[in-house]
């Protein structure tokens, strides 16, 4: 079975500052997708960055990118110059092929002025 | 970009009754769709995966003949809650996906159960 974990339930930073957020997944697949989705109090899904596993190449995605360690399952999402916007929920995701999305816990994110 | 409309927004209804939701994809047509529930500060669990055409498939511990998934074109999918109780009370997305490895999610669905 495929499981997602992000073990930071909550986490803040001050503006334009970096902060890294942590998920690690479990899967014997070989072909998936990981995902990073945002959360703000509208609820409303927002996808933050996307990485094809069959990519040795970290995604990139303006003051997102990630951190995709295939042999560790690690996959980190790393925010620069944080945004007062930036305060969400973020969920890291695993899909594999047109199968559905796994969620993991969520991480909190407080951008703070 | 592609978007999935979910109507209503936000529903209250009286336990005991049933209440309809309704994902829709308007600019695309939609293989497979979703549905998500979320608790309060929780994260998405998948609740059922449904094909045009063809009967949901649901994840273990949910309960078929409650929660009643039609997806009877390829731009619209429904999730009837039947005889709802409090405990159902809870924030329900949608996303579809159009054979493609990305979903699109609708803006969710507030059931409030009295």
């Amino acid at each position: 079975a495929q499981t997602v974990t992000q073990s930071q339930p909550e986490m803040s930073v001050q503006e334009a500052e970096t902060v890294t957020l942590s998920c690690t997944y479990d899967t014997s697949e070989n072909n998936y997708y990981l995902f990073w989705y945002k959360q703000p109090p509208s609820r409303q899904m927002i996808l933050v960055i996307r990485q094809e596993a069959y990519k040795q190449q970290n995604a990139t995605e303006n003051r997102f990118s990630v951190n995709f360690q295939k042999a560790a399952k690690s996959f980190s999402l790393k925010i620069s110059d944080s945004q007062l916007g930036d305060t969400a929920m973020y969920f890291c995701a695993y899909r594999r092929n047109n199968n559905d999305m796994r969620f993991g816990a969520g991480t909190r994110l407080t951008v703070k002025p | 970009g592609a978007v999935v409309s979910q109507h209503p927004s936000w529903v209250i209804c009286k336990s005991g009754t049933s209440v309809k939701i309704e994902c829709r994809s308007l600019d695309f047509q939609a293989t497979t769709m979703f549905w998500y529930r979320q608790f309060p500060k929780q994260s998405l669990m998948l609740m059922a995966t449904s094909n045009e055409g063809s009967k949901a498939t649901y994840e273990q511990g949910v309960e078929k003949d409650k929660f009643l998934i039609n997806h009877a074109s390829l731009t619209l999918s429904t999730l009837t809650v039947t005889s709802a109780h409090p405990e159902d009370s809870s924030f329900y997305i949608c996303s579809a996906n159009e054979g493609s490895y990305e979903q699109y999610f609708g803006p969710g669905t507030r059931l409030t159960v009295t």
